[in-house]
């Protein structure tokens, strides 16, 4: 068990390009969760897989906002045409079928200039 | 609605005092709840969790908390604090809807401890 790993750690960008990130979570976990979190608030419900299935999708989650978990492992996140607005810290936590508690990886900070 | 309150956004203790973070739910029913840890530029460790059974939970690093159906706390609770416990903490509230794990997370209370 080698914990939610998440890459990359940090990631600047230009207003207005593409970036994806990437999160592999502990093995054999079916759950996955995206999160973003601003400077002093609590993480904030991005988007829910279970295997590969998206579920769920939250009203923040503009147009621009993608995941994927194509065989139910790892899965990506792309933000396109980022915004300032998109700087935060995004998490990824996963959580195995039936067990309630969810574990989050390191984190990866976006800085849009 | 679902929600989670911490109504301390800062807590300054010292070094060996003792420490209680306070956290109020809104939810119908009983609801999983947690506590997560999250050092500066870093992810969120769990510290311990309650879904049911004994109110009284203990976790890592020697933190407890106590669930309170009547008052809607979920406090957590260390006797004697280290310097390295200096942290944001959040707790969160999860529960099952339609076959899925839900969360929700308070805004935090970042602990300060002074040598």
């Amino acid at each position: 068990d080698t914990g939610v790993s998440q890459d990359p750690r940090h990631k600047i960008t230009k207003r207005g390009q593409n970036v994806t990130f990437r999160c592999d979570p502990i093995s054999e976990h079916n759950r996955l969760y995206w999160y973003r979190q601003t400077l002093g608030q609590g993480p904030e419900f991005l988007t829910y897989f279970q295997n590969e299935a998206q579920l769920e999708k939250s009203r923040l989650l503009s147009d621009r906002f993608s995941a994927e978990r194509p065989k139910g492992s790892f899965s990506t996140l792309e933000i396109q045409r980022t915004e300032q607005g998109d700087s935060a810290m995004y998490l990824c936590a996963s959580g195995a079928g039936g067990r309630y508690e969810q574990y989050f990886g390191p984190g990866t900070r976006l800085t849009v200039t | 609605a679902q929600s989670v309150t911490q109504p301390d956004i800062h807590i300054t203790v010292s070094e060996g005092a003792s420490l209680e973070l306070r956290c109020n739910y809104s939810y119908g029913a009983t609801p999983y709840l947690f506590w997560y840890v999250q050092s500066p530029g870093q992810g969120l460790q769990l510290l311990l969790k309650y879904f049911s059974g004994d109110t009284l939970v203990q976790g890592i690093k020697g933190f407890e908390a106590e669930f309170k159906r009547s008052q809607s706390s979920f406090n957590l609770r260390k006797p004697s604090v280290h310097w390295s416990d200096a942290a944001e903490y959040f707790c969160a509230v999860g529960w099952a809807s339609s076959g899925t794990y839900k969360y929700i997370f308070g805004t935090g209370t970042r602990l300060k401890v002074l040598a």
